[in-house]
């Protein structure tokens, strides 16, 4: 139990265009979202918090407008990086916490961004 | 700021030999601890977690972590790693109600066979 996955696992995009990324639990209700970067052979970096029906709390230094996030139902959480530049490429991880265990994040497996 | 260190970046071991992966956080409140395991091309996994009671923690795998509030650190153990094991470990903190974690840098493990 207690999956989440991403969609897509990887998107390669031109500089300049905006890309959504999708996390849903698939088989849990997702009360809280969470969206992290992770650059490589580094750690996660928390982007912003996201409760169901409610304006995502954005980290320090996060571009709440170049990182739109929508949780719009306990199983669907999206990312859309509005547009892109090659900097934004990294690996973007969300997790989900079930409503009775908030102490609990279930992560996603990610997804790859590049950005040409 | 609450903050997590991982003072072993890339760690080597052969198979059958003990692990210790050292997690110091810095924060003076209550906090919640976390070590989660990726193995290659897979997401994040709960290894175990501290909330409060005994402070050697039993979890997944045959690993178990000890909290020793005094020195600020959660680390990781492992009395005989196998090839399976080879993946990043991470630490992490939470703390207060936010359910924000805060994760240490991690550490590759390279288990040789």
């Amino acid at each position: 139990g207690a999956v989440v996955s991403q969609h897509p696992s990887w998107v390669i995009c031109k500089s300049g265009t905006s890309v959504k990324i999708e996390c849903r639990s698939l088989d849990f209700q997702a009360t809280t979202m969470f969206w992290y970067r992770q650059f490589p052979k580094q750690s996660l970096m928390l982007m912003a918090t996201s409760n169901e029906g409610s304006k995502a709390t954005y980290e320090q230094g996060v571009e709440k407008d170049k990182f739109l996030i929508n949780h719009a139902s306990l199983t669907l959480s999206t990312l859309t990086v509005t547009s892109a530049h090659p900097e934004d490429s990294s690996f973007y991880i969300c997790s989900g916490s079930p409503y009775r265990g908030p102490d609990t994040q279930y992560f996603g497996p990610g997804t790859r961004l590049t950005v040409l | 700021a609450q903050s997590v260190s991982q003072h072993n970046h890339h760690v080597i071991l052969s198979e059958a030999a003990s692990l210790e992966l050292g997690c110091n956080y810095s924060y003076g409140g209550t906090v919640n601890l976390f070590w989660y395991v990726q193995y290659p091309g897979q997401h994040l996994q709960l290894l175990l977690k501290y909330f409060s009671g005994d402070p050697l923690v039993k979890g997944i795998k045959g690993f178990e972590a000890e909290f020793i509030k005094s020195k600020f650190s959660f680390n990781l153990r492992k009395p005989s790693v196998q090839w399976s094991d080879t993946a990043e470990y991470f630490c992490a903190v939470k703390s207060g109600n936010t359910g924000k974690l805060i994760f240490g840098q991690g550490t590759t493990l390279q288990v040789k066979p």
